[in-house]
């Protein structure tokens, strides 16, 4: 199973730099990291995917390093409205889908 | 517009009722899911269909019972609930299978279903 490990909560101010980070210690060769993004009362919503090194898109940067073990998601210059749970998941390769509970992420003026 | 269309909303049902929950997908995939969510707990699978063809089904009590007519269509019929069913019940789809592939899953907003 790929299993995931990320911090419960996090606080943070308008304008900073958020790094949220997912331990996923026995990743397959064939899997690959997604973060998704969920507000109250409506389903995740997908962000970002990457296999290794860095992507980056409109939103947010996912780092991974070169043994894939971990994997952070940076949030530029955070508002308000990015307050919200992010979950990250490790999938492919013909196994179960596993989620963990995400990282409650609080944004304060 | 995520897509991925759940309905009804909110749902409250005592636990001798039977209803239906509908999910319609709009993106043309070929994988739909349904998952259960409760607070403080993670996201749990349900149910994988994978064209029409139910693909994975996670020990999930007999009281739910899934349907796939179509590849755009799911449905998960409810029958004698209990009150620990009481959750947010979403659909997701994707291209291919997410657990076979890195295809990420579209979500639709879910239903709340209230079990008195």
């Amino acid at each position: 199973l790929a299993k995931t490990t990320q911090p419960i909560s996090m606080d943070s101010y308008e304008g900073q730099e958020v790094n949220i980070t997912c331990s996923h210690n026995n990743i397959a060769t064939n899997d690959y990291i997604t973060w998704y993004q969920q507000f109250p009362s409506q389903g995740p919503r997908f962000i970002i995917q990457g296999y290794k090194t860095k992507v980056t898109n409109e939103v947010a940067s996912l780092f991974i390093p070169a043994d894939r073990k971990s994997s952070t998601l940076s949030l530029p210059r955070v508002s308000l409205s990015d307050t919200a749970v992010y979950y990250c998941l490790v999938a492919g390769n013909n196994r179960k889908l596993i989620w963990g509970l995400g990282t409650s992420l609080a944004v304060n003026p | 517009e995520t897509g991925v269309t759940q309905t009804p909303r909110h749902l409250v049902m005592g636990m001798t009722n039977k209803k239906s929950l509908k999910c319609e997908q709009h993106l043309g995939h070929n994988a739909m899911y349904w998952y259960k969510q409760s607070a403080k707990k993670p996201l749990e699978l349900m149910f994988v269909y994978s064209l029409e063809e139910r693909v994975e089904n996670n020990s999930v009590p007999s009281r739910f019972s899934p349907e796939c007519p179509n590849s755009s269509h799911l449905f998960l019929h409810l029958h004698t609930l209990q009150p620990e069913d009481s959750a947010l019940y979403l659909c997701a789809s994707s291209q291919d299978v997410a657990g076979r592939s890195n295809q990420p899953q579209h979500f639709g907003d879910g239903t709340r279903l209230s079990i008195l």
